[in-house]
Parts: C-alpha cells; structure tokens; sequence
C-alpha cells in the first residue's frame, strides 16, 4: 500500500528565505512522486514529478525535490521564496491509485 | 492553454438528494478521474474512468456514486442520495496517457454541501 505524510500542514518564511516542505512516503512497490500546488479557487497544478532515472527533480517556478530512497522522502525546495509562492502544496505517490497527502500551506511573509 | 472545467463551482443540496457534478476533461484526453477533499483531510481518490468504463475505484466509491461520459466532452460523477459526510471539494482530473506516472491535469473544483 501506498500513503504520504507531509510534516506540518502550514509554514511560514521571509520573502526571499528558503522554502523546505517535507514529505515522506511509503510504498511497497518503486514509487512514483508528484507535487502538486493549489492556488485559491484554482485546481492542482503540476510542480514536479520522479518516476525513473536522476532522483533530484527540477520543476516550474525554481521548485526543485529530492527523491530519497534511504529516507524514503521527496521534500520540495525553492532557494529564495517569492510572494507569488504562496499557496497549498500537495505531495503523492502513485501506485495502483493517486495518494496524495494533506497539503502544506504555505505563507510567504514580506 | 487547454484546461479542466467544472461546474458549479458550489453546489449546496439537501441530505438524500440526488447530485450530478459536472466536469469538462481536455479535449484530447482519455483518462478522466474523480477525487474528493473533505475539509482538512487528504486528497482521496475516488475512481478512473477510460474507454467509457471504469478503471479503477476506491472503497470511498460505494453503490451511491456513478460516472458517466454522457457524450463527447462531459464527464459526471453522480450521487444518488447525498449523506452529511459527502459534504467535500470534488476534483475532476485527465490525462492523456496512460499510467499514473503521467501527469493528470486538475480542475478547480467543485465545492459540495450537504445539509
């Protein structure tokens, strides 16, 4: 079976702070790894993925992850927090099925 | 650029009534999906739907829910007598390959409240 824990459903920084947004998973078969992010009354918009191949992942909007085996995590990074960043992000694994985890909310403070 | 549409944005419905939530995949798609998000809770997924059948449903997607691709761009999720836990944000999905590896492209929405 397949589930995502994210650590801390909501996190703060400073504008131009680094942004660190854990997630680890579980999953009895190779995963694959999403994060998604969720503006207001927007749907879920594709961050990143890994699925095979180089386990450090760059996305849209300088967001970078790391797929970790040994840790069995996949935590979100951006260098340097923009106000626009601020939104829900949402981790998942996908095995037979999509799981996705509770959502961080993330507040980027001026 | 080519979206995920649903409506209504809100839907307010009394308990044991019947509601159809609509969504409209991207054209070019064949794999539709449904999710739900109570309130605080995770994302949950619901079912898949591909080549006018089901592919896949979770336990959450008992006898009371259906889905439909009633013609060529809608995709419904329907439910037949709406209970106070169905109260949730419904989310459409699509994609165009198969595989859960591929990127499933996420509608805004639609907020469900059962009174």
């Amino acid at each position: 079976a397949q589930s995502v824990t994210q650590l801390g459903s909501h996190v703060s920084v400073s504008e131009g702070a680094l942004v660190l947004l854990r997630c680890n998973y579980s999953s009895s078969v190779p995963p694959y790894l999403f994060w998604y992010v969720q503006y207001p009354n927007q749907g879920l918009q594709l961050l990143l993925k890994y699925t095979t191949g180089a386990t450090l992942v760059k996305g849209i909007n300088g967001f970078e992850a790391e797929f970790k085996k040994s840790e069995t995590s996949f935590h979100l990074t951006k260098p340097s927090a923009h106000m626009s960043d601020a939104a829900e992000y949402f981790c998942a694994v996908a095995g037979n099925q999509f799981y996705f985890g509770t959502g961080t909310s993330l507040t980027v403070i001026p | 650029e080519p979206e995920v549409t649903q409506t209504p944005s809100h839907q307010v419905t009394q308990m044991g009534q019947e509601v159809i939530l609509r969504c409209v995949p991207i054209s070019n798609h064949l794999y539709f999906y449904w999710y739900r998000q109570i309130l605080g809770q995770k994302v949950e997924f619901l079912v898949s739907f591909y080549n006018n059948e089901i592919s896949e449903k979770s336990e959450i997607f008992d006898d009371q829910f259906s889905v439909e691709r009633p013609d060529g761009s809608n995709f419904t999720l329907k439910i037949r007598s709406t209970k106070l836990e169905d109260s949730a944000m419904y989310f459409c999905a699509s994609s165009s390959k198969r595989g859960l590896y591929n990127e499933q492209f996420f509608g805004p929405g639609t907020r469900l409240t059962v009174l």
